[in-house]
């Protein structure tokens, strides 16, 4: 049973547009909520993350949105660049074990120039 | 720059066989674990350690074993390759603080035939 569902499982956007990733889960024990960003050949990174005391969390181009009324959240990047085409993954963890993440299925970005 | 490593980078073996897919970091961290991805499939974690002789199994079911002798190496092993374990395996480690980030390495991907 899939507790965190992520889409589109591709997207691809223009250099300069915006991408938007979006997650949904159904545990109202998470309460950690990173991004993850992987590269061919690479392992994934963290790229941000959010606990729900917040709405949202913004780090450069990157911005995480969180509702948590409607369970869900959302990884948006400003001016797309080529250097952000990669896989990403959402993740979900509730209390002391942010380290137990269960992750989404993942997103294949495509920013072309 | 990884700081944890991953060997072998590929594998290609027959069924029946044994292997040992290797990985150490060198950050001194107590927790590490071992995640299996399949393409367009999210992370699935199969093992972690929280320190020197302490493992546990993870959401995903899986028939291979892990140790943990030296905080910095952390070996799976399966004991008999069967074309259904042909995967990606990833390990990664992190501090033991909250809301700390796993640092992955960039994974082993293993074919059995």
């Amino acid at each position: 049973q899939q507790q965190v569902k992520q889409s589109p499982q591709s997207l691809i956007v223009q250099k300069g547009g915006i991408s938007i990733i979006n997650c949904a889960y159904e545990n109202t024990a998470f309460d950690y909520f990173p991004w993850y960003q992987q590269f061919p050949g690479k392992g994934p990174a963290l790229l941000i993350a959010i606990r729900p005391d917040v709405s949202e969390k913004k780090e450069g181009r990157f911005t995480i949105s969180f509702n948590k009324s409607a369970k869900q959240f959302s990884l948006h990047i400003m001016d797309s660049q080529p250097g952000d085409s990669a896989t990403y993954f959402c993740a979900a963890s509730s209390g002391i074990y942010t380290d137990k993440l269960i992750f989404g299925t993942g997103t294949r970005l495509q920013v072309f120039p | 720059e990884a700081d944890i490593y991953q060997t072998p980078r590929y594998l290609v073996i027959g069924t029946g066989k044994k292997i040992t897919l290797e990985c150490s970091q060198t950050m001194g961290h107590d927790k590490m674990y071992w995640y299996q991805q399949d393409p367009g499939m999210e992370l699935h974690l199969i093992h972690y350690s929280y320190g020197v002789n302490s493992t546990e199994k993870g959401d995903l079911s899986s028939e291979s074993t892990v140790s943990r002798i030296r905080t910095e190496h952390f070996p799976l092993t399966l004991e008999s390759a069967r074309p259904s374990h042909t995967s990606q395996y990833l390990c990664a480690s992190s501090e033991t603080g909250l809301n700390s980030p796993l640092h992955f390495g960039n994974g082993t991907r293993l074919t059995v035939t």
